[in-house]
């Protein structure tokens, strides 16, 4: 079965400080593909990051940076620099699987708070 | 390109009442999903349409929901009667891509209810 663990449910951080988001699968399928999405107040999902399981270099985006470590199936996100925009629900997911239909396996979200 | 719209953003209603949400998605995107979110837990996949026809429904709660996608364009699940836990925020999604697994989904801003 497929699990998605995001152990943090709130964080809060002042702003400029850094701030990682843990995020820890389960899946037996070799071929996968883990993203984050980031919820802001207005609701809708924002697409961040796709990785295939295949890639584990780690990826940089301005203040965004992704760590995808098979070794312990865990495929962490952390905020340089932290801004008050950056505050919103982070949820990482995945799909897989010999017949994927893009189905995403979601975690709990992590709840982000940067105070200004 | 307009995204992916959802309506009504909030419903309230009472318990054994129905109601209907809608999801219109990108125009083009033959996939659409539905997802559901209570109580700040995870987001749950509940189906999966490929075009009009359902391609996987196995996270429909039980049979007070009924999803359509007549003509493969807009979308509309039906809960009746609703029940207390059916409470929570309902997302919908669409993604054009012919390899589905490797999809990046476009959400919508969600549709939440509220049943008293």
């Amino acid at each position: 079965a497929q699990k998605v663990t995001q152990a943090q449910t709130e964080i809060s951080v002042v702003e400029k400080e850094d701030v990682t988001l843990d995020c820890v699968y389960e899946t037996r399928d070799t071929t996968y593909y883990l993203f984050w999405y980031k919820q802001p107040p207005s609701g809708e999902l924002v697409f961040l990051i796709r990785r295939n399981s295949f890639d584990e270099q780690n990826e940089i985006s301005g203040r965004y940076s992704w760590n995808f470590q098979k070794s312990t199936s865990s495929f962490n996100f952390t905020i340089t620099a932290s801004q008050v925009v950056d505050s919103a629900v982070y949820f990482c997911a995945l799909s897989g699987g010999s017949s994927n239909t893009g189905k995403l396996i979601f975690g709990q979200g992590t709840t982000l708070q940067v105070k200004p | 390109e307009a995204g992916v719209t959802q309506f009504p953003s909030h419903s309230v209603i009472e318990k054994g009442q129905t109601v209907t949400l809608r999801c219109d998605p990108i125009s083009g995107h033959d996939n659409l999903y539905w997802y559901r979110r209570v109580m700040g837990k995870e987001i749950k996949f509940l189906l999966h349409f490929v075009k009009e026809s359902k391609q996987d429904e196995s996270g429909m709660p039980n049979n007070r929901f009924l999803a359509e996608r007549t003509g493969g364009t807009y979308s509309t699940l039906k809960v009746q009667p609703a029940e207390l836990e059916d409470s929570g925020v309902y997302f919908c999604a669409s993604s054009h891509r012919q390899v589905p697994g490797a999809n990046v989904l476009t959400f919508g801003a969600g549709s939440r209810l509220t049943v008293l």
